[in-house]
């Protein structure tokens, strides 16, 4: 598996329900990205992580819940989300530094089509 | 704050002509500009960047783009579309940190033969 893979790529879930989403980099990168992708609305950036230390945190609602147990992996926590909530939510990756500053190419994958009934 | 105006939510053209699609951006510090392609049911992948130094940048695809800092702009071009070209495309610019991208809103670009 190379780049980065998220899982799953389509989910359905109701109000009450609690899932979690899943992004793996195959990269060796240090720097990992939650976006949050609504039709008709630019990308917005819910949580950065660097080296796998919580950086940004985007004035996302709790009902959002990150989670980056290594530089490889990050998830998404998800309970009691609203029905505005879905949309698409991308993962990307990037070298990352140590000293704060990463403005480097981020990798993407493919996404997670959410959809909260 | 940074900010990025993309002018046009949708473009079209005919197969063989000039692709132009613009972006606009407002930022308190020397930006760092970001060209991506998103296509059906993929995530987004990088066409190019400016960081510093010249400001042609030549990217994948045939694509380029011009920093104009006189400007504030950042266009994308292409001589000449191909089908394959069609796709949403969003520029971005980095925050004041150098810790993440803003994206414009996106611009889907429409080929037809």
């Amino acid at each position: 598996e190379t780049g980065v893979t998220q899982t799953p790529r389509h989910l359905v879930m109701g109000m009450t329900n609690k899932k979690s989403l899943k992004c793996e980099q195959h990269l060796g990168h240090n720097a990992m990205y939650w976006y949050k992708q609504s039709a008709k609305k630019p990308l917005e950036l819910m949580f950065v992580y660097n080296f796998k230390e919580q950086t940004e945190n985007n004035s996302v609602p709790s009902r959002f819940s990150p989670e980056c147990p290594n530089s490889s992996h990050l998830f998404l926590h998800l309970h009691t989300l609203q029905p505005e909530d879905s949309a698409l939510y991308l993962c990307a990756s990037s070298q990352g530094s140590a000293s704060g500053g990463m403005v480097e190419t981020q990798y993407f994958g493919p996404g997670t089509r959410l959809l909260v009934l | 704050a940074q900010s990025v105006t993309q002018l046009g939510s949708h473009v079209s053209v005919s197969e063989g002509a000039l692709v132009l699609l613009r972006c606009n951006y407002s930022s308190s510090v020397p930006p760092y500009l970001f060209w991506y392609v998103q296509y059906p049911n993929q995530g987004l992948q990088l066409l190019l960047k400016y960081t510093t130094g010249a400001t042609l940048v030549k990217g994948i695809n045939g694509f380029e783009a011009e920093f104009k800092k006189s400007e504030t702009s950042f266009h994308l071009t292409k001589p000449s579309a191909h089908m394959s070209d069609a796709a949403e495309y969003f520029c971005a610019v980095s925050n004041q940190a150098g810790t993440a991208l803003i994206f414009g809103k996106g611009t889907t670009l429409s080929v037809s033969s």
